[in-house]
């Protein structure tokens, strides 16, 4: 079954640390990788979006990876600030049933704090 | 100002009654989509249309329905036949792509309208 697990399910940081976000996922073969940032009651606004061909991409303070052998991929926030608490969405667009469809992931929640 | 805009953004609704949510781009896509959140659930495409006048179901469309006689605009009826309307529903739009095609067309997303059914 195609899927999208992403880890931790909520992360509490302090303002100016690094974290690191994952999402593992199923989805074989994959067309993209996509991580978006959604603020509460807001929509999703994108961060990077990844083929299979590439390893890492950055966007300021956020640099995704993605490993297709291990079909893993993180989020690497830098220097965090308080505008960085927002959920953290992992997408994968893959292959189902002869057609192509977005399967996206439940989220981590994060929390800068001051 | 480009975007993709939705209204409004609360709606509160008596069970029973069918309800529709604005969604409109003017972004010259051709894609536009609907989407579900839940609690603790991944987004789910609800339906997509990838040309004006065409639309396709996606995975959960059974008591929804859409048109799309603009090419900015992608309404959605929640009808009575949804058994639990209550949700955050998302809008969004790419250049193109779409479920069934291999692409990396951005997806844009609205704002989100919240409906409540009771």
């Amino acid at each position: 079954k195609n899927q999208v697990e992403q880890s931790p399910q909520s992360l509490i940081i302090l303002e100016g640390k690094n974290c690191t976000l994952q999402c593992n996922y199923t989805v074989s073969p994959f067309s993209n990788l996509r991580w978006y940032k959604q603020d509460t009651g807001r929509g999703p606004v994108s961060l990077t979006i990844m083929t299979f061909s590439e390893n890492t991409k950055s966007n300021g303070r956020y640099t995704a990876t993605l490993d297709a052998d291990t079909k893993q991929s993180s989020l690497h926030i830098t220097a965090s600030q308080l505008s960085d608490s927002a959920s953290y969405i992992c997408v994968v667009k893959g292959p189902t049933s002869g057609t192509y469809k977005y399967i996206f992931g439940t989220g981590t929640r994060l929390k800068v704090l001051a | 100002d480009g975007g993709i805009t939705q209204s409004p953004k609360y709606l509160f609704r008596k069970e029973g009654q069918n309800v529709t949510l604005s969604c409109e781009q003017n972004l010259n896509h051709d894609a536009m989509y609907w989407y579900r959140q839940d609690p603790g659930q991944g987004l789910r495409l609800i339906y997509y249309s990838q040309i004006v006048n065409d639309f396709q179901k996606g995975d959960i469309a059974e008591g929804y329905s859409v048109s799309r006689e603009k090419k900015e605009s992608f309404p959605l009826t929640v009808t009575s036949a949804q058994k639990n309307p209550t949700a955050f529903y998302l809008c969004a739009s790419s250049m193109g792509g779409g479920p069934g095609q291999v692409d990396s067309y951005e997806q844009y997303f609205g704002p989100g309208t919240r409906l409540t059914v009771t």
